[in-house]
């Protein structure tokens, strides 16, 4: 089942402006991660994050968890073109693999 | 990072006919393969869990008769729809988790497969 749900599910800006998206989830998680899809094509792991922590980094993008809230933000920074894309949280419950993934969120940058 | 391929990557068939996706991963051997189903505009839903030698785990609601899984060795995995119906046209994705000790197990994924069912 759909245990992650995204807003905004849509997201349109300029580029060089930041873009922010939130995935919020229902159960207990070992990891939460966050992918991207361009249109028809597979999926590309961006970054993930444990349940034990609270904060990520990975080049410009910036990932926190709340566990209290049971929610997480993927915040990409100085967004280009190239990042028009699908967005997907997917939250893993236990070791072995098994992700439930959001609704997604569809990024558009213009130039 | 490692790579997963599948094949076909398109695929049209007449209703009635059986599909087979085949799911490999080219540099790593994966004992646990994932399959995804993708309708237009939504999320990813897991099929099924592919365990190399043995049985495949299917969601509810996933019908194990319709969506034949075989793991049959550590870098293969198949999916076969069987007697496919429009409602089965769709996008197929599989991932492959790679195995590694005392850490997190990465889960790549393919291209996908587009079904389209006349």
């Amino acid at each position: 089942s759909q245990q992650g749900e995204e807003d905004p599910q849509a997201l349109s800006i300029q580029e060089g402006e930041n873009a922010t998206m939130n995935c919020s989830y229902k159960t207990s998680i070992n990891n939460l991660q966050w992918y991207r899809q361009n249109s028809g094509r597979g999926l590309v792991h961006l970054i993930l994050i444990r349940s034990n922590e609270r904060e990520k980094h990975s080049g410009r993008l910036r990932v926190t968890l709340d566990t209290s809230k049971k929610s997480s933000s993927l915040l990409i920074t100085a967004s280009r073109a190239a990042d028009t894309a699908s967005y997907f949280c997917a939250t893993e419950r236990t070791s072995y693999g098994k992700l439930t993934f959001g609704q997604g969120t569809i990024l558009t940058v213009h130039p | 990072g490692a790579v997963v391929s599948q094949h076909p990557s398109r695929v049209i068939c007449k209703s009635g006919t059986s599909v087979k996706i085949e799911c490999r991963s080219l540099d790593f051997q994966a004992t646990t393969m994932f399959w995804y189903r993708q309708f237009p505009k939504q999320s990813l839903m897991l099929m099924a869990t592919s365990n190399e030698g043995s049985k495949a785990t299917y969601e509810q609601g996933v019908e194990k008769d319709k969506f034949l899984i075989n793991h049959a060795s550590l870098t293969l995995s198949t999916l076969t729809v069987t007697s496919a119906h429009p409602e089965d046209s769709s996008f197929y994705i599989c991932s492959a988790r790679e195995p590694r000790t005392g850490g997190y197990n990465e889960q790549f994924f393919g291209p996908g497969t587009r079904l389209t069912v006349l």
